[in-house]
């Protein structure tokens, strides 16, 4: 089976733009999550959507919200982007209780 | 609430020899832990798990980790180190209730001397 998917995987925005990424999850696997990694704060929890339905939500702004479609792909979106906002955005698809990474993608804010 | 706690930031060992990357964590109930890997520029890469049917797991290219309840422990274990187990490695703790959220540790760099 092919793995996770991102795209794209680098991205350079300036502040106050806003960013779409997107994620196509392991071939029957529902459930998507995102999460945030940072030198700072490490990785951080951003959000979980089960059959297009969000399940679980991290401490993070309004800013970033994401979505779900009908074939399980899933995308986030951060607007107004701050210069904080410059990570690397993983997103996990998941089976039973285990998740699966994609490699990621790397947003930079200028 | 879970979290996670990874007693070093940084373990330099030298080929050949055992590698032992610690982690503690908290939870309030039965967990899933997890060890994860992550090599530069990549995303995670899944190493083991613990979900209770044994308490020493075993995962892929020759890592170990044993689960120890009265310790509240997870460490992971390597006989002998490769040059290319070198990377940043992530214990991590699930509970999943409906939805899942997974708690990182904060990361041990693995650096190894040849």
């Amino acid at each position: 089976k092919a793995g996770v998917t991102q795209t794209p995987r680098y991205l350079i925005k300036t502040r106050g733009q806003q960013v779409t990424l997107s994620c196509s999850p392991i071939s029957g696997h529902r459930s998507v999550s995102w999460y945030q990694q940072t030198p700072g704060q490490g990785l951080q929890f951003l959000f979980e959507y089960f059959s297009e339905t969000q399940r679980n939500k991290g401490n993070f702004p309004g800013r970033f919200s994401g979505r779900q479609f009908s074939n399980s792909r899933s995308e986030m979106n951060v607007s107004t982007l701050e210069l904080g906002d410059s990570a690397l955005y993983l997103c996990a698809s998941r089976q039973t209780d285990t998740q699966y990474f994609g490699p990621g993608t790397r947003l930079t804010v200028l | 609430a879970q979290s996670v706690t990874q007693l070093d930031s940084h373990v330099s060992v030298s080929e050949g020899t055992p590698v032992l990357l610690r982690c503690n964590y908290s939870s309030s109930y039965s967990p899933s832990l997890f060890w994860y890997v992550q090599h530069p520029n990549k995303g995670l890469q899944l190493l083991l798990k613990y979900t209770s049917a044994a308490t020493l797991v075993k995962g892929i290219n020759g890592f170990e980790a044993e689960f120890k309840k009265s310790e509240t422990s997870f460490h992971l274990t390597k006989p002998s180190a490769h040059m290319s187990d070198a990377a940043e490695y992530f214990c991590v703790v699930s509970d999943f209730q409906g939805a899942q959220k997974l708690v990182f540790g904060q990361g041990t760099r693995l650096t190894i001397n040849p």
